[in-house]
């Protein structure tokens, strides 16, 4: 079983929707959770985390995390062309491994 | 002021010689990694460093070996490079020991092995 899990896309949406995208984790254990956006050819942006449970909101972008189910997920409100990118799930695993895991990410596409 | 910057952007090389990649960071980060995304976009954690120390070491092949002259650098050099070597190669650099608050990655260097 794969550490982090993410569908794989691409994800379309129309310009104006809301994007949902989904990641799942297998470690039981872990802490904090993070968003990264990366653009073809460029370097991956962290641009939300989230350590509990719940909605944490900023600008368009809300991430919600429920550790129960060891689930993370990020919407984007007022999808612009802008946004088409790979969005990386990433999961800190503590209990002595004390690494970053990333997914292979959603590949998201807004179209006008 | 580019927070984590790496050097070269690209390189190509043939296969069998020994490259390097060097890496700096102006955040005032104590841990600084190597991510390698392969061409399938998975970005897989190679090498972990806090304070010039190796605290993570995943299997990767003996020909990859880091150096951390100080906890604002870290380099990566290659010997007797493959073809499977061929991937970008991503820098980051995180406040905390294994990145639980997050890292911030570098402009990547693709390397090409012809």
């Amino acid at each position: 079983q794969k550490e982090v899990e993410q569908n794989s896309g691409p994800l379309s949406v129309p310009e104006g929707a809301i994007a949902s995208l989904n990641c799942t984790y297998s470690d039981r254990g872990s802490q904090s959770f993070f968003w990264y956006r990366q653009y073809s050819g460029k370097s991956p942006e962290l641009i939300m985390s989230i350590y509990s449970n719940g909605d944490k909101e900023d600008g368009r972008f809300t991430a919600q995390l429920n550790k129960a189910s060891q689930y993370v997920s990020l919407l984007i409100r007022d999808s612009q062309p802008s946004d088409s990118a790979t969005y990386l799930c990433a999961v800190y695993l503590s209990g002595g491994y004390n690494k970053l895991i990333f997914g292979a990410g959603t590949r998201l596409a807004v179209h006008p | 002021d580019t927070a984590v910057s790496q050097t070269p952007k690209y390189l190509v090389t043939q296969m069998g010689n020994d490259k390097s990649i060097k890496c700096e960071q102006n955040l005032g980060h104590d841990t600084m990694y190597w991510y390698k995304q392969d061409s399938k976009k998975f970005l897989k954690i190679m090498f972990s460093y806090n304070n010039k120390e190796l605290i993570i070491n995943e299997t990767v092949p003996n020909r990859f070996s880091p150096k951390s002259p100080d906890k604002a650098h870290l380099n990566l050099h290659i010997n007797s490079l493959e073809l499977g070597d061929s991937a970008v190669y991503f820098c980051a650099s995180s406040q905390d020991a294994g990145g639980g608050s997050g890292a911030f990655f570098g402009q990547g260097t693709r390397l090409t092995v012809v």
